[in-house]
């Protein structure tokens, strides 16, 4: 089955600085990459997907790159603000409605202001 | 988008006792549903996939007969934890993906249930 790494596990950054996470994945007939935030007590929401027919895609200050030859991808975030503090997952699954996701072990992004 | 209401958001039960977890999706139909556990600074972790109208498919090592799925409807499954224990305490998260069997569908996660077994 589909294993999903993900580094690192904590993340400080200065409030402007950019934050980048990395994950890589282990099958390749994965073709759905999203990325989830979670603040405490609350279930995951999704900021950003990429699908294996796109390298790249960007929405505002968020923006995650796939590379499908070297199974990974990975999540930039630009001009960090306090608000981005939070715990970041990536995932992936077949582009499938019955298939769930496989989640990375989590990265714990503080941004100090 | 779409949404998935999960209730109850925090639950207190005494040891031996059951607890019901419910899942809806309310604006499209879900004909799989899937459970999640999520421990404290841990990760999510599937522990079953809710089937509408069948028998749900649980993970290796999660207790079928401990963790009962039912899954009734398009809209609705619940997650029964059976004779509760302290360490079932946990974060459960229930989750659906739109348009299941067709492609390019997202996965939409409930607001999730703090079970505190005392």
């Amino acid at each position: 089955g589909e294993n999903v790494e993900q580094h690192p596990s904590t993340l400080s950054v200065q409030e402007g600085d950019s934050a980048v996470i990395k994950c890589t994945y282990s099958d390749s007939a994965s073709n759905y990459f999203p990325w989830y935030k979670q603040e405490l007590g609350k279930g995951p929401q999704l900021i950003i997907d990429i699908r294996s027919n796109v390298g790249e895609k960007k929405d505002q200050r968020i923006a995650v790159t796939l590379n499908k030859t070297a199974k990974h991808f990975s999540l930039h975030i630009t001009e960090t603000q306090p608000e981005d503090s939070a715990v970041y997952f990536c995932a992936a699954s077949i582009n499938s409605g019955n298939t769930p996701l496989v989640f990375g072990k989590g990265t714990r992004l503080s941004v100090i202001a | 988008g779409a949404v998935v209401s999960q209730h109850p958001s925090r639950v207190i039960c005494k040891s031996g006792t059951s607890v019901k977890i419910e899942c809806r999706s309310l604006d499209f139909q879900a004909t799989t549903m899937f459970w999640y556990r999520q421990f404290p600074k841990q990760s999510l972790m599937l522990m079953a996939t809710s089937n509408e109208g069948s028998k749900a498919t649980y993970e290796q090592g999660v207790e079928k007969d401990k963790f009962l799925i039912n899954h009734a409807s398009l809209t609705l499954s619940t997650l029964t934890v059976t004779s509760a224990h302290p360490e079932d305490s946990s974060f459960y998260i229930c989750s659906a993906r739109d348009r299941p069997g067709q492609l390019n569908t997202e996965a939409f996660f409930g607001q999730g249930t703090r079970l505190t077994v005392v």
